[in-house]
C-alpha cells in the first residue's frame, strides 16, 4: 500500500490558519486521501477525504496537488480544541488488507 | 444519531485468559472495523466485517478473531491473552466501506493484561 510522509510536529497560534502537509509520492490513481485526527484520550475522528479535487467541509479544507503526490489539510482558524495528532492516510477505492494504515501523524500544538 | 458504542470501556485480565469485546455501530452502518492502538505500534488494523462476513484482515495472529451479527453489531475475541495484548481496542463503523466513506470511531476498550 502507498505510504504517506508527514512532519512529526507543528506549532501554530490560536485563531490563525494551519496548513498541515502530507507527501504521498507513490499514490495510485484510485487511492483516496483521508485525514483523521485524534485528540488526547479519544478515538480518531474523521476530518475530511478526497480523491482528486479540493474538498471543503465545516471542519477543514483539503487541497490536493495536481499530480496527487501531495496534499495539504487546512484548518482555517485554529482553536485550542484543534490540538491533536493529525493522520494523513491513503486507501484504495476497493478497500485493502491493511484497512486504514495510520502512520505516526503530525502532532499539532496550538499556542494561545 | 447515537455514535459508535463499545463495551466494556475497561477490562483487566490475566495471561492465558480470553476476552470478548463488543461494538455497536451507528444505525444503518454495515461496515465495522477493529483497530489496536499501543504506544509503540500506534494504530493497527485488525479486521473489517461487512454483512456478517470478514472482508479484510490485518497482520495479527489467529488468537484475534471477530464476528458480525445480522444487526451489524460486532464482537472481537482474543484468546490466550499475552502481556503484549494490553492496548486500546477501537471499533469504527462506516456506511459501506472505510475506503471512501468516513469512519466513525468508538471510545475504545482499554484492555490490561497482567
Amino acid at each position: 500500500d502507498a505510504k504517506t510522509t508527514q512532519p512529526n510536529s507543528m506549532e501554530s497560534n490560536e485563531e490563525e490558519p494551519v496548513h498541515l502537509p502530507c507527501n504521498h509520492s507513490t499514490i495510485s490513481g484510485t487511492d483516496y486521501i483521508h485525514w483523521y485526527r485524534q485528540l488526547p484520550s479519544q478515538g480518531p475522528e474523521y476530518v475530511i477525504h478526497g480523491l482528486t479535487s479540493n474538498v471543503n467541509n465545516r471542519m477543514a479544507s483539503l487541497a490536493i496537488a495536481e499530480d496527487r503526490k501531495s496534499s495539504t489539510l487546512i484548518l482555517h482558524r485554529a482553536t485550542l480544541r484543534d490540538a491533536a495528532v493529525y493522520y494523513c492516510i491513503l486507501s484504495p477505492s476497493g478497500g485493502g488488507a491493511d484497512g486504514l494504515t495510520f502512520g505516526k501523524g503530525t502532532h499539532l500544538i496550538i499556542q494561545p | 444519531k447515537a455514535g459508535v458504542t463499545q463495551t466494556p470501556r475497561y477490562l483487566i485480565k490475566t495471561r492465558g485468559q480470553q476476552v470478548t469485546l463488543s461494538c455497536s455501530p451507528i444505525s444503518g452502518h454495515r461496515s465495522v472495523s477493529w483497530y489496536q492502538q499501543t504506544p509503540g505500534q500506534g494504530l493497527q488494523f485488525l479486521f473489517e466485517y461487512f454483512s456478517e462476513t470478514q472482508r479484510n484482515k490485518g497482520n495479527f495472529p489467529g488468537r484475534f478473531s471477530g464476528r458480525q451479527f445480522s444487526n451489524s453489531r460486532s464482537e472481537m475475541n482474543v484468546s490466550t491473552l499475552e502481556l503484549g495484548d494490553s492496548a486500546l481496542y477501537l471499533c469504527a463503523s462506516s456506511l459501506v466501506t472505510y475506503s471512501y466513506n468516513e469512519q466513525f470511531f468508538g471510545p475504545g476498550t482499554r484492555l490490561t493484561v497482567l
